[in-house]
């Protein structure tokens, strides 16, 4: 089975700041990496995803993450935020192979302060 | 292109309330399907998944039930709520084989 850690339940961060969000998984297997985000009383939209080859991925909306196997991580990062970045972001793990169950963290609310 | 539809928006019901929710998918076919819901500080929870008509699979024991009568429609029921059963529900579909899933808009279940 796999998890996933989001240690940081509230990001606070100034506008035009950079912002790293955290994510740590655990897994026996290789697995497939996704950030998500939700913006207040919708759905997730997928932000970005790591298959396979460039550890560094880039997403929309400026975002990019970074997945690092030795430290089990997929670090959400975004060099200068926006006001319209306020939202909730879910870093979740997928197994490779067989059936598609997705495991969300428990989120990251960013708030960006004008 | 591919939709999701899910309704209603938001929902208040009183506790011993039946329950239906319903998700309906355009623009493919056989999905998966899921359903998750979402309580204010424990992330998603996967409820149900589907992987075709009348294939019905649970992830946590509980007070809900979900039916998938027609190959992109699925539904989320319960014949008596509970105020726990509060919180964010959302419906999501993938592709078979694919990497990610696409999320409906939500429906906000209030139990009082």
């Amino acid at each position: 089975a796999q998890s996933v850690t989001q240690l940081d339940s509230q990001v606070p961060v100034f506008e035009e700041a950079p912002v790293e969000l955290r994510c740590n998984y655990s897994s026996s297997v290789s697995v497939y990496l996704f950030w998500y985000v939700q913006y207040p009383n919708q759905g997730l939209q997928l932000l970005l995803k790591y298959l396979s080859g460039s550890t560094l991925v880039k997403g929309i909306n400026g975002f990019e993450a970074e997945f690092n196997k030795s430290q089990t991580s997929f670090h959400l990062r975004k060099p200068s935020v926006h006001i319209s970045d306020t939202a909730e972001y879910f870093c979740a793990v997928r197994a490779l192979g067989g059936y598609q169950k997705v495991t969300f963290g428990t989120g990251t609310k960013l708030q960006v302060i004008p | 292109s591919q939709t999701i539809h899910q309704w209603p928006a938001t929902l208040v019901q009183p506790v011993g309330s039946p329950l239906s929710l319903e998700c309906t998918v355009e623009g493919t076919s056989n999905p998966n399907l899921y359903w998750y819901r979402q309580a204010a500080g424990r992330g998603l929870q996967l409820l149900f998944y589907s992987v075709g008509i009348g294939q019905i699979s649970s992830e946590v024991p509980q007070n809900l039930s979900a039916s998938r009568p027609q190959d992109r429609q699925f539904i989320l029921s319960s014949k008596k709520l509970l105020l726990s059963d509060s919180g964010f529900y959302l419906c999501a579909w993938s592709v078979k084989g694919s990497y990610g899933y696409t999320f409906g808009s939500g429906t906000r279940l209030t139990v009082v």
